[in-house]
This record gives structure tokens, C-alpha cells and sequence, in this order.
């Protein structure tokens, strides 16, 4: 059974860092996009980032470009989100998501298991 | 900038159809920006519905399903019933890796 478990959020002053942390297990992590989404509260979803399969390649949002960096530990099955500079407008439900699958001969990019998600407020 | 609309909300009869839709301000929206589907109620993480256009994920029921209609994706719902009753966001994935998201609608079953 996939499983993803997010942690690391809280409440943060403007201008603070946090790190957010997902365990991930019932899959082959290292073979697997992962990216983050959020919501802030009573909005919509937001595609933050993604770290490519390979590890190699990793993609942002605009809005928090130059502040996030995403990357992961293959040791420990674990996907990891920076985030720096922290602004009142990046509070929300931070979910870890996988990134679709490979077949033979297509790879599927979209969302495909959700963790259940950790809260980040900034506020002073 | 890239911006996906999706209607913000919509209504249906329980038993009825329903079709959401989800477009692209820049152009037509086609297969090759892979559509995908998702659910979400409040407080819930969301439910992946559909991918790829037209595939149902795993333990999706059939009453759900996805397609390119004109010049957007679309999902429709068949048969509704009142745990239909839910926020739906459709998903465009760019080349360059970007995925973007719709800004939602709202069904409302009744």
C-alpha cells in the first residue's frame, strides 16, 4: 500500500525558513516523480514543485521560485521541501504527491496518491 | 502567464449528468497537456479521478469520465449521486515540467 506521510509544518515568523519532510513507502521511491501542492485556507490547489524521476531536473512555481528547493533522500525514502524567505501568503496545507507513473512506452504526469498534509502558518 | 478556468461552480439533480469543463487562456487545451482530474472535499486530501484524458484511476467508478470537448478537457459525471457532492480540479502538465492547476468548481447536488 503506497503511503505518504508529511511533517515539519507549524507556525513561522515572515522571513522564516521551515523544512517540510515525506515519508514515502509501498513504492519504488527512487524510480518516482515527486512534487509538492498546496491550499491556502479556503482556496484552491497549487502545484509548488516537482523533482524529476532521475532526481536530476527540479521544477517551481513562479511564486515561490528563488525561495523553495525540493529534494529527497533515497536512503531514507524521504521527500524533503525547503522553504526560506517565508511570506504570510505561502501559509497552507502543504501535500506531497507522487508523480504518475512510467509503462513501457508512456510516462503519465499527473498526481496519482496524496498524502493527507501538514499546515504551515506564517504569521508574526 | 498560464491560467486554467474551470466554472466556479455548478449544480446537478441527483441521477443527473453533469459536465465540467476546463480550458486554457492561451489556446486550446489537447491531449498532449495530459488533463488530469481530481476531487476534493473539505478537510480531505484530494482523490485522483482521471488522467491522461480519459483513464479512470484505480477504484474509480464508471459514472466518471474524462475527454477533450471542443477546445477543452472535460469530465462528466453520470448518474450523480449526493457524494458527488465535492470541489473538482482538473491539472494541465506543461512540457517544461509545470503542472498548473485549475481554479476549481464547486458541485453541488441537490
Amino acid at each position: 500500500e503506497v503511503q505518504l506521510l508529511e511533517s515539519g509544518g507549524g507556525l513561522v515568523q515572515p522571513g522564516g525558513s521551515l523544512r517540510l519532510s515525506c515519508a514515502a513507502s509501498g513504492f519504488t521511491f527512487s524510480s518516482s516523480g515527486m512534487s509538492w501542492v498546496r491550499q491556502a485556507p479556503g482556496k484552491g490547489l497549487e502545484w509548488v514543485s516537482t523533482i524529476a524521476r532521475s532526481g536530476g531536473s527540479t521544477f517551481y512555481a513562479d511564486s515561490v521560485k528563488g525561495r523553495f528547493t525540493i529534494s529527497r533522500d533515497l536512503s531514507k525514502n524521504t521527500l524533503y521541501l525547503q522553504m526560506n524567505s517565508l511570506r504570510v501568503e505561502d501559509t497552507a496545507v502543504y501535500y506531497c504527491a507522487r508523480r504518475g507513473y512510467c509503462s513501457s512506452t508512456n510516462c503519465y504526469h499527473y498526481f496519482d496518491y496524496w498524502g493527507q498534509g501538514t499546515l504551515v502558518t506564517v504569521s508574526s | 502567464q498560464t491560467v486554467v478556468t474551470q466554472e466556479p461552480s455548478f449544480s446537478v439533480s441527483p441521477g443527473g449528468t453533469v459536465t465540467l469543463t476546463c480550458g486554457l487562456n492561451s489556446g486550446s487545451v489537447s491531449t498532449s497537456y495530459s488533463p488530469s482530474w481530481y476531487q476534493q472535499t473539505p478537510g480531505q486530501a484530494p482523490r485522483t479521478l482521471i488522467y491522461s484524458t480519459n483513464i479512470r484511476s484505480s477504484g474509480v467508478p464508471d459514472r466518471f469520465s474524462g475527454s477533450i470537448l471542443g477546445n477543452k478537457a472535460a469530465l462528466t459525471i453520470t448518474g450523480a449521486q449526493a457524494d458527488d457532492d465535492s470541489d473538482y480540479y482538473c491539472v494541465l502538465y506543461m512540457d517544461s515540467g509545470i503542472s498548473v492547476f485549475g481554479g476549481g468548481t464547486k458541485l453541488t447536488v441537490l
